[in-house]
C-alpha cells in the first residue's frame, strides 16, 4: 500500500538522550515535511525538504535536525531530547510545493514521543 | 503576523447539518485546505479551494471567499463517524502552509 511509514509508533525517552524518528515514503513525492502536534495548537512545521539533497527550517526547528539523502527517506533527529519535545510527530509528503493540488499532504500515522 | 481562526469545539446531532468556519489573515493566498483528523490518527485530505465559491464532494462541501478571508466546511447528513477534528490550512505567498488549531466536532445520537 502506497504511503508513508513512520517508526517508532511511540517511544519514552530520558532527557538528554539522542533519538531519530524514521520516515519513508514510496510515492516518489518530491517534498517531505516534519510536523509536531500539541494539544490546542495547530500543526507546527519543524523542517522540510523540497527535493532530495535539500532541507529547510520551518517554524520550530530548534533542537531538531533532518537529512534527505534520497527521495524516499527523511529522518528527524533530536540530538539531546528535552521534556518540551514531548509531542506527536507527523511526517508528511506532497508531490511538490508549487501550489494547487500538488500541495496536498499525505501524512504518516505519527510517532508519539514522551521525554522524561 | 499570520493567523487562522476556527472554533475550538462544536457539537451536532446525527443526521443534521453543521458548518465549521475558518477565517484567515495571511501574507498572500495560494489556496485553502480542509483536513479531517480522527482522534489518535493522522490528518487526511478533504478539500482544496483556490477560487471563490462552493466545492461539493458528496456529503461534504467547502466554501471560499478570498475578499473576506473566510471559508467554511459544510457537513450534511451527519454520521457518528464524522466525529473528528477538522483542520483549516492556508497556503501563503511563499507557498508555506499555515495551519489553524482545528475544530473538534462531537456528534451526538
Amino acid at each position: 500500500i502506497a504511503g508513508i511509514t513512520q517508526a517508532p509508533t511511540s517511544q519514552i525517552l530520558a532527557a538528554g538522550r539522542r533519538m531519530t524518528l524514521r520516515c519513508t515514503q514510496d510515492m516518489r513525492h518530491n517534498a517531505m515535511y516534519w510536523y509536531r502536534q500539541d494539544l490546542g495548537l495547530g500543526l507546527r512545521l519543524i523542517h522540510y525538504s523540497n527535493t532530495a539533497g535539500t532541507t529547510g527550517k520551518g517554524e520550530v526547528p530548534g533542537g531538531y535536525s533532518v537529512s534527505r539523502a534520497n527521495t524516499d527517506d527523511f529522518p528527524l533527529t533530536l540530538a539531546s531530547a528535552v521534556p518540551s519535545q514531548t509531542s506527536v510527530y507527523f511526517c508528511a509528503s506532497s508531490v511538490d510545493t508549487s501550489g494547487s493540488g500538488a500541495n496536498v499532504l499525505t501524512f504518516g500515522a505519527g510517532s508519539r514521543l514522551t521525554v522524561l | 503576523g499570520q493567523n487562522i481562526d476556527q472554533p475550538t469545539e462544536m457539537t451536532a446531532t446525527e443526521g443534521a447539518i453543521v458548518q465549521i468556519n475558518c477565517t484567515y489573515q495571511t501574507s498572500g493566498f495560494n489556496g485553502l485546505f480542509w483536513y479531517q483528523q480522527h482522534a489518535g490518527e493522522a490528518p487526511t485530505f478533504l478539500s482544496y479551494n483556490v477560487l471563490d465559491g462552493l466545492e461539493e464532494k458528496g456529503r461534504f462541501s467547502s466554501f471560499l471567499s478570498r475578499s473576506k478571508g473566510y471559508s467554511y466546511l459544510l457537513l450534511k447528513e451527519l454520521q457518528m463517524k464524522d466525529s473528528a477534528s477538522y483542520l483549516c490550512a492556508v497556503i501563503d505567498s511563499n507557498y508555506q502552509l499555515i495551519w489553524g488549531a482545528g475544530t473538534k466536532l462531537i456528534i451526538k445520537p
